[in-house]
């Protein structure tokens, strides 16, 4: 299946610092998520985008929706080292008969350095 | 609210069996469901799309016949991985619309398999 290209794949960072990482795609998607997946667990939720241009917050995390609809970004500032983990950029469009299918991207590992 | 529940959490299994996982919304009346594998280091991949009472949508190069879906109620799905092998071992996430209006896929935690 389709998957949405992510960068960077990984990121060895010093707690305190900002990261940024981004996501690509060649189709339009009608909304952007990102997701924050812990070792052995399900993903969750970080922030939805749901409009082209659309920049949102969440406490630390910044995200926003590409102009074209091909691409996000997500910002996360003054890193700790709880933020440690894989994150997931996720393309949303809806199903015909109702619903919506999620293509994920190649996900970017986080590590936090005290 | 909006909790996805799955089981087991993990198993491991003889190569040749079956196995089967439940997807459970707790707190919610899930119109569809979906099935994801996600190999080590890898992302996820979703496998098949079910609709309470109807037949599951399969994606491209997943085998129905071995993979079988059934998704009784409004909130339970299952999926029944039938004669596993080796490479089947993966893990497995479900999620869940809470409805047809909603945009949010709650997840579950994943169900580790792993196939000796």
């Amino acid at each position: 299946g389709q998957q949405l290209n992510q960068s960077p794949q990984s990121m060895f960072i010093q707690e305190g610092e900002d990261v940024s990482m981004n996501c690509t795609s060649s189709s339009i998607f009608n909304t952007w998520l990102w997701y924050k997946q812990d070792p052995g667990e399900g993903p969750v939720l970080l922030i939805a985008l749901y409009k082209a241009g659309e920049l949102t917050s969440n406490g630390r995390l910044t995200a926003q929706f590409g102009i074209t609809r091909k691409d996000s970004f997500l910002n996360i500032s003054a890193s700790i080292p709880s933020d440690v983990g894989i994150y997931f950029c996720a393309g949303q469009f809806r199903l015909t008969g109702g619903g919506n299918k999620l293509t994920f991207g190649t996900g970017t590992q986080l590590k936090v350095e005290l | 609210g909006a909790v996805v529940s799955q089981h087991p959490s993990w198993v491991i299994c003889k190569s040749g069996t079956s196995v089967k996982i439940e997807c459970r919304s707790l707190d919610f009346q899930a119109t569809t469901m979906f099935w994801y594998r996600q190999f080590p280091k890898q992302s996820l991949m979703l496998m098949a799309t079910s609709n309470e009472g109807s037949k599951a949508t399969y994606e491209q190069g997943v085998e129905k016949d071995k993979f079988l879906i059934n998704h009784a109620s409004l909130t339970l799905s299952t999926l029944t991985v039938t004669s596993a092998h080796p490479e089947d071992s993966s893990f497995y996430i479900c999620s869940a619309n809470r409805d047809y209006t909603y945009n949010e896929q709650f997840f579950g935690p994943g169900t580790r398999l792993t196939v000796l």
